[in-house]
């Protein structure tokens, strides 16, 4: 079964920018994953799907200033000039035949 | 525009049973897996169960397997989740969320969540 590891936490200014890790388990370094926000007392939102290869499709109605990248086992969400309401936690998810995980979220807050 | 709307959520006494539901709309339902994510108070997003889109197929984690089970109507575009033998660890909002697709990917689209509170 896969894990996927995410940093705790980043603190960032207004109008910088961020890049989110998530880190996949030895053996699955090859596995899609999503990307998804949420917002303080929201539900989630879907974010993007990201490939091994780079190749990334984002959801409906999400900004250009998100983007995804990846090398090896590597995952990463990028958030570009970063505003009050980027601050949220953002959890990876992916999954096999008879599992979905989540990492453990990353607390993302604005300065 | 895809919805997902879930109910049942309420206090119930560790050893009791409660069944959520999940009513979708926006999409063709019975072309989707559909799944249930929990998330504690104060802690990540937690996976429980997927149903494939005919409903032939389902899955658990294993901290639910044997207590929850996961259905669908495909008929009234409908998600269920009857949970059994609740424990208070149990205790969390509940999502219901869509799969990208009929087979099993990712979660393309979440529900607002319905809270489950396990207390004597």
């Amino acid at each position: 079964q896969p894990v996927l590891t995410q940093s705790s936490s980043a603190s960032v200014s207004l109008g910088s920018s961020v890049k989110l890790t998530c880190t996949l388990s030895s053996g699955h370094r090859s596995y899609i994953i999503a990307w998804h926000q949420q917002q303080p007392g929201k539900a989630p939102r879907y974010l993007m799907k990201l490939e091994d290869s780079g190749n990334y499709n984002k959801g409906s109605g999400v900004p250009d200033r998100f983007s995804g990248s990846s090398s090896g086992a590597d995952r990463y969400l990028t958030i570009s000039n970063l505003q009050f309401e980027d601050e949220a936690d953002y959890y990876c998810e992916t999954w096999d035949t008879n599992n979905r995980v989540f990492g453990g979220g990353t607390k993302l807050t604005v300065l | 525009e895809v919805h997902l709307v879930e109910s049942g959520g309420d206090l119930v006494q560790p050893g009791g049973s409660l069944r959520l539901s999940c009513a979708a709309s926006g999409f063709t339902f019975s072309n989707y897996g559909m799944h249930w994510v929990r998330q504690a108070p104060g802690k990540g997003l937690e996976y429980v169960s997927t149903i494939s889109s005919t409903g032939g197929s389902t899955y658990y984690a294993n901290s639910v397997k044997g207590r929850f089970t996961i259905s669908r109507d495909n008929s009234n575009n409908m998600l269920y989740l009857q949970m059994g033998s609740l424990r208070t660890e149990d205790m969390a909002v509940y999502y219901c969320a869509r799969d990208c697709s009929s087979a099993i990917c990712y979660t393309d689209y979440w529900g607002q969540g319905t809270l489950v509170t396990v207390s004597s």
